[in-house]
């Protein structure tokens, strides 16, 4: 079993709407956790990134850790067709090093 | 502030051949991390780097190798190529402060094993 587990989708939502996304993990030494986005054969860009429990938002994105549920979660509002991408959460014990990721969950906003 | 850069980008090789991918980190980062991805099992850890030393290891076999110079700049060496080993191979730099930012990816190598 993967230390973090993510529907790999697809994910299909109308423009403008808001997009969903969330992980469980099973590590409960997991301090850092992390989004990324990776555009087709790209490599993943930081979107967000929370230390330990809480909420995190930026501009259209939010992102929340729930370490209680070991859940974590992703939110974009006013989705855009340039969203669509595969997002991948992460998580690690320090803020370097091994960081273990979500299979990724691919997202497609049609206009 | 320039990102991490990756040389080179595509790769083709055929098995038993050996290969070397490099990374260079952004400026100030001192670790370096190396991950494959397939889309069989995703992301993967492969070992990470810092002060030239290797700090932590994936699972994956002793193939695998690497190592880090003393700018920071980071090498990944794969042996005795095989099949499987067709991925994209990812490089991450980070500042190593605690709390602080995390990892920060390259655009990746893409190796193809003929």
């Amino acid at each position: 079993q993967k230390e973090v587990e993510q529907d790999p989708g697809p994910l299909s939502v109308p423009e403008g709407a808001i997009v969903s996304l969330n992980c469980t993990y099973s590590n409960s030494a997991f301090q850092y956790f992390m989004w990324y986005r990776q555009y087709s054969r790209k490599g993943p860009e930081l979107l967000m990134y929370t230390y330990s429990s809480g909420n995190k938002e930026d501009g259209r994105f939010t992102a929340q850790v729930d370490k209680s549920s070991k859940y974590i979660s992703l939110f974009i509002r006013d989705s855009q067709p340039s969203d669509s991408a595969t997002y991948l959460c992460a998580s690690s014990t320090d803020s370097w090093g091994k960081l273990q990721f979500g299979a990724g969950t691919q997202v497609v906003v049609t206009p | 502030k320039a990102g991490v850069t990756q040389t080179p980008r595509y790769l083709i090789k055929t098995r038993g051949q050996q290969v070397t991918l490099s990374c260079s980190p952004i400026s100030g980062h001192r670790s370096v991390s190396w991950y494959q991805q397939t889309p069989g099992q995703g992301l993967q850890f492969l070992f990470e780097y810092f002060s030239e030393t290797q700090r932590n290891k994936g699972n994956f076999p002793g193939r695998f190798s690497g190592r880090q110079f003393s700018n920071s700049r980071s090498e990944m060496n794969v042996s005795t190529l095989e099949l499987g080993d067709s991925a994209l191979y990812l490089c991450a730099s980070s500042p190593t402060t605690r709390g602080g930012e995390t990892q920060y990816f390259g655009p990746g190598t893409r190796l193809l094993v003929l």
